[in-house]
């Protein structure tokens, strides 16, 4: 399994202001998964990043909030952009494993926006 | 993509086998059926994935009827590391990932 890891783990912002969310991961892999997770609740994909391409956004998420990049195969960033208080939540970046069906997470970020 | 259905918690005594059952009723053809655990603070972590029959790995067990419209994700011994939430996806990798999260599943300590 792969080993994934985000930075920063956590951080607290004022609002309006934007924050750039790390994710390495220590092999090569074909897509990453950017998610939200508000506390108490599931996850909510956000989008898909594949190296090389422009980012899929799930519905209502959009890329002038959102903007992902993908430089490589082992990096990507997901900026929250213009934040307000509902953006505080976990962020979470998951790679696809080597069958290709299951995920493998990193830590998150736990982001509070004030 | 497959709806699934799992009960919101669940609570057990430590040493004992944990059933976590998973109904997919609209379960495609390709699909595979996922298990992940999550610790709070954590990312979610794989546990077992199959697609029929019964699958066993060192974590647990997973058994899924030749229906497949259901799955059972077995814990042997349950214990205080294993609270956790627990949640159940389906999909196929090679059309669609496994992407759309249900409510999972709390799994809990008896007193």
């Amino acid at each position: 399994s792969a080993v994934i890891s985000q930075k920063p783990s956590r951080d607290i912002c004022q609002r309006g202001t934007s924050l750039t969310i790390q994710c390495q991961v220590d092999s090569q892999v074909t897509m990453m998964f950017w998610y939200r997770q508000q506390p108490g609740q599931s996850l909510t994909l956000i989008a898909t990043a594949n190296q090389g391409s422009e980012a899929t956004y799930e519905s209502g998420f959009v890329i002038d909030k959102f903007p992902i990049s993908r430089p490589n195969l082992t990096f990507s960033t997901l900026t929250v952009s213009n934040m307000s208080p509902e953006d505080s939540s976990i962020y979470l970046c998951s790679v696809d494993g080597t069958s290709g069906d299951e995920q493998y997470f990193g830590p998150g970020t736990r982001l509070t926006v004030t | 993509l497959a709806k699934t259905t799992q009960p919101i918690s669940m609570d057990s005594y430590e040493g004992q086998e944990v059933n976590i059952t998973c109904s997919h009723n609209n379960i495609a053809t390709n699909d595979y059926i996922t298990w992940y655990q999550q610790f709070p603070s954590q990312g979610p972590r794989f546990i077992i994935q199959g697609y029929k029959t019964k699958v066993t790995n060192e974590v647990a067990s997973l058994f899924i009827p030749a229906d497949r419209k259901s799955s059972t994700l077995s814990l042997p011994r349950f214990s205080l590391s294993d609270t956790a939430v627990y949640y159940c996806l389906v999909g196929d990798a090679l059309s669609n990932y496994q992407l759309i999260w249900g409510a999972g599943t709390k799994l809990i300590i008896k007193p």
